[in-house]
């Protein structure tokens, strides 16, 4: 079974540029979560999508946006672009998400953005 | 709101060595609490978790955590460290029946296995 993958492995952008990064979780899998990992803040929570429908939100500017297709490959898009931005983003997949609290996720290796 | 902490930055131990790496958590009620691996360029690996029952938990690559409920802690513990074994590792909680609230991670640990 295919792992989680995430494209592109690498992104360089400038400032007020606009990305957009994708992720095609395990297969039947519904749940991907995304989330941003910086060295001084770990890991913190963008957004959960479950069968195309946002699930949750954490703190982060509307700049931050994303969604899910029918076939539950997702898309993070990030708009006008901030230094503070650079980070690798990473997607998680799960059957259930938020649904079934127990269930581990399983990560993509996610995509290093730079911001110039 | 839950929170989890890694009072570590950094770890190092000596190959051969039990390595411990600590975690303590804030949650309503009784939680479920993870530990997760991330080596260099790559994702993060589910290690084991903690959902009810034995408060020893063992999972892969030799690890186990005990959840200590009196102390908040769920700490990750090999009897004897590996080279291999250095990476990055976090730890995360959730707090049961709280609908579709996200797992939280701490800020990780890096563990340094030395020869």
């Amino acid at each position: 079974k295919a792992g989680v993958t995430q494209t592109p492995r690498y992104l360089i952008k400038t400032r007020g540029q606009q990305v957009t990064l994708s992720c095609s979780p395990i297969s039947g899998h519904r749940s991907v979560s995304w989330y941003q990992q910086t060295p001084g803040q770990g890991l913190q929570f963008l957004f959960e999508y479950f069968s195309e429908t946002q699930r949750n939100k954490g703190n982060f500017p509307g700049r931050f946006s994303g969604r899910q297709f029918s076939n539950s490959r997702s898309e993070m898009n990030v708009s006008t672009l901030e230094l503070g931005d650079s980070a690798l983003y990473l997607c998680a997949s799960s059957s259930l998400g938020g649904a079934a609290t127990n269930e581990k996720l399983f990560f993509g290796s996610g995509t290093q953005l730079s911001v110039l | 709101a839950q929170s989890v902490a890694q009072p570590e930055d950094q770890v190092n131990v000596a190959e051969g060595n039990p390595l411990t790496v600590k975690c303590t958590y804030s949650v309503s009620g009784n939680p479920y609490l993870f530990w997760y691996v991330q080596y260099p360029n790559r994702g993060l690996q589910f290690l084991l978790k903690y959902i009810t029952g034995d408060n020893l938990v063992k999972g892969s690559y030799g690890f186990e955590a005990e959840f200590n409920k009196s102390q908040t802690s769920f700490h990750l513990k090999k009897p004897s460290a590996l080279v291999s074994d250095s990476a990055l590792y976090f730890c995360a909680v959730r707090a049961p029946n709280s609908g579709n609230t996200p797992l939280v991670f701490g800020k990780g640990t890096r563990l340094s296995v030395i020869a």
